[in-house]
């Protein structure tokens, strides 16, 4: 079945970018999410990226698909402490959604 | 911005007992969900509901869980005979009519003593 991968924890400066990294098995994955949770709340989806799109930006969002690698990223421009959060990557599979573990994003001031 | 709504928000109940978590999806959507996030564990897919049946699940959803639209606006989860190991975070989800994009509710805290 569909295995998506995250690394846990990612700590970036108030300010600076962040990338959250994010790998997936099945390649006949059509749409691939993010979903942001914050403390104590739901899952937000955050963004979004069609398979034959290589690149979505939103604002301070920039998503990035190399399907060949089955490497998908997100890039937060000019991070703030409210970006502070659990960061999703989601992919359709074997089930409507498999999730990755998340990364959690820490941003220091 | 229009929103899937759950209660409780948080629940506590003694082993052995029914549970019933209540959703409300986004108005128009046909695709219903329920997942779970045991606390520091990954985002599990439970089930999904479309045109009033199941329509996938997962080997987590055993006989002790069932759902149920029971009128055109709630869609319910509920846990027969409560363990333990049900203590977790439960997320319903909804999706419009080509199921692409997925959204959640704030979830139901669930608390087995």
């Amino acid at each position: 079945g569909e295995d998506v991968e995250q690394s846990l924890f990612l700590s970036v400066r108030e300010g600076d970018s962040s990338v959250i990294n994010c790998t997936y098995t099945d390649s006949s994955s059509t749409y691939l999410y993010w979903y942001k949770q914050e403390p104590g709340a739901g899952l937000q989806l955050l963004t979004y990226i069609f398979s034959n799109m290589d690149m979505k930006q939103d604002q301070r969002l920039t998503v990035l698909l190399n399907k060949k690698d089955k490497h998908l990223s997100l890039r937060i421009a000019d991070t703030q402490t409210g970006d502070s959060a659990i960061y999703f990557c989601a992919v359709p599979g074997n089930t409507p959604l498999v999730f990755g573990k998340g990364t959690r994003l820490s941003v220091i001031a | 911005e229009p929103e899937v709504t759950q209660t409780p928000s948080h629940q506590v109940t003694q082993m052995g007992q029914e549970v019933i978590l209540r959703c409300v999806p986004i108005s128009n959507h046909l695709y219903f969900y329920w997942y779970r996030q045991i606390l520091g564990q990954k985002v599990e897919f439970l089930v999904s509901f479309y045109n009033n049946e199941i329509s996938e699940k997962s080997e987590i959803f055993d006989d002790q869980f069932s759902v149920e639209r029971p009128d055109g606006s709630n869609f319910t989860l509920k846990i027969r005979s409560t363990k333990l190991e049900d203590s977790a975070m439960y997320f319903c989800a909804s999706s419009g009519t080509n199921g692409n994009t997925i959204y959640f509710g704030e979830g139901s805290w669930l608390t087995v003593v």
